[in-house]
């Protein structure tokens, strides 16, 4: 089945610093790769997604990049606030063909505080 | 409004007393799915249904069942919980299979002792 490693499990930056937040996954089949949010006590909320066929994806001040050939993606984001500290989780979707089809699985997650 | 409805939001039970926890959209979404969070892990997939009477294991499907009779409804069955079932659980539902965004419920937090 698919594997997905996220790193760092922490991550601590001064307010206007960018910060990277890294995974890897093992299914070469797998088409599809969002992140969310998940704020202390709530739910976790979708705030950018990439698919197989584009590299990099933009909003505002947070992008993905996506290294299909390395099996690797990243979340980038600048200029960050105290209100983007958060949970952030990274995940594949597995596509037909692949040892993980219509599962969705997360990476670990990564704890980003922002120091005003 | 548009929304996953998870019940009971906490819940405190003993071991092997088979209890459910339900799950209900209004989105009229195809795709539905369990997960459990536990520290250090991340969100990780019980099961998952792609759409009504198909239901699929996630990664961590051992000690739990789910049902799909209808569209809107998924409920997750623990016939006899157990102390490491003790987790946060989320349900969520997406438009289209598991390639479009998810909406999660508030969550259910849940005790074995």
């Amino acid at each position: 089945g698919e594997n997905v490693e996220q790193h760092p499990s922490t991550l601590s930056v001064q307010e206007g610093d960018s910060a990277v937040i890294k995974c890897t996954y093992s299914d070469s089949a797998s088409n599809y790769f969002p992140w969310y949010k998940q704020e202390l006590g709530k739910r976790p909320q979708l705030i950018i997604d990439i698919r197989s066929n584009v590299g990099e994806k933009k909003d505002q001040r947070i992008a993905v990049t996506l290294n299909k050939t390395a099996k690797h993606f990243s979340l980038h984001i600048t200029e960050t606030q105290p209100e983007d500290s958060a949970v952030y989780f990274c995940a594949a979707h597995g596509d037909a063909g692949g040892t993980s089809y219509g599962k969705l699985t997360f990476g670990q997650g990564t704890i980003l505080t922002v120091h005003p | 409004e548009a929304q996953v409805t998870q019940n009971p939001r906490y819940l405190i039970t003993v071991t092997g007393k088979k209890l459910t926890v339900t799950c209900s959209q209004n989105m009229n979404h195809e795709y539905m799915s369990w997960y459990r969070q536990d520290p250090g892990l991340g969100l990780r997939q019980i099961y998952y249904s792609m759409n009504v009477e198909v239901t699929d294991k996630g990664d961590v499907p051992e000690g739990y069942k789910v049902s799909r009779k209808e569209k809107r409804n998924f409920p997750l069955i623990l016939e006899s919980p157990s102390p490491n079932q003790t987790s946060l659980y989320f349900c969520a539902s997406s438009l289209e299979g598991g390639n479009t965004e998810a909406f999660f419920g508030q969550g259910t937090r849940l005790t074995v002792v």
